[in-house]
């Protein structure tokens, strides 16, 4: 059974462009959550999306979208890059039928650099 | 801000019982406190929650004072693969089927365990 999976698993970008990273979720879960954790700090969440609608937003600016395909996939979307959106990007999955309590479980990250 | 106090940093001889201290004073009644550890370049790993008894899994337990005002993770018998930083978070409870609440992580307590 493969756990979340993201890719990819390095990304270098200059200021200004875009990025666009992707999840899978652990089979049978819904729910992808994504995170952003700078170095030194604990993640902090951007968004959550089920049912391909964003459900839940983090203090992020506009520059940071989402999308959940009808698979439960996810992408995040990262415009206008700043020097500051270097961190490692994590997805993270549930299944919201289960328990209210569950888990989330977590995929190995994006390392993104941004020069 | 997380609601949560650790200790930033603790060292634990490799075979004896690692004690991580979490402070949770502001906790609600409806609020489960959850264990994630993540060590160096993986994503967070859930280790325990509870609500208010002591809990036990194969990974560790979870003791929670009456008060319910702070708790203890206890990893029984520390190994050098227990080496990581140790996330205490609060969160509060989902009706099912409901949005799963975000995690709300501090900076952690890294637990060093050493030959």
């Amino acid at each position: 059974d493969a756990g979340v999976t993201q890719s990819p698993t390095h990304l270098i970008k200059t200021r200004g462009q875009q990025v666009t990273l992707r999840c899978s979720p652990k089979s049978g879960h819904d729910t992808v959550s994504w995170y952003q954790q700078a170095l030194g700090q604990g993640p902090q969440f951007i968004f959550q999306y089920y049912e391909e609608e964003e459900r839940q937003r983090g203090n992020f600016p506009d520059r940071f979208s989402g999308h959940q395909f009808p698979n439960y996939s996810s992408e995040l979307n990262v415009n206008a890059l700043l020097l500051g959106d270097s961190a490692l990007y994590l997805c993270a999955s549930n299944d919201r039928r289960l328990a209210a309590y569950n888990e989330q479980f977590f995929g190995p990250g994006t390392r993104l650099t941004v020069l | 801000d997380a609601k949560t106090t650790q200790p930033p940093s603790m060292d634990c001889a490799e075979g004896r019982a690692a004690n991580l201290p979490c402070n949770h004073s502001t906790i609600s009644g409806n609020e489960y406190v959850y264990w994630y550890r993540q060590i160096h370049s993986q994503g967070p790993q859930y280790i325990i929650h509870g609500l208010k008894n002591n809990e036990t899994n194969e990974m560790a337990s979870l003791i929670i004072t009456e008060d319910r005002k702070s708790s203890t993770l206890i990893l029984p018998h520390a190994t050098l693969r227990d080496t990581a930083v140790y996330y205490c978070i609060v969160r509060v409870a989902i009706n099912y089927g409901g949005s799963q609440g975000n995690l709300i992580f501090g900076k952690g307590t890294k637990l060093s365990v050493k030959p």
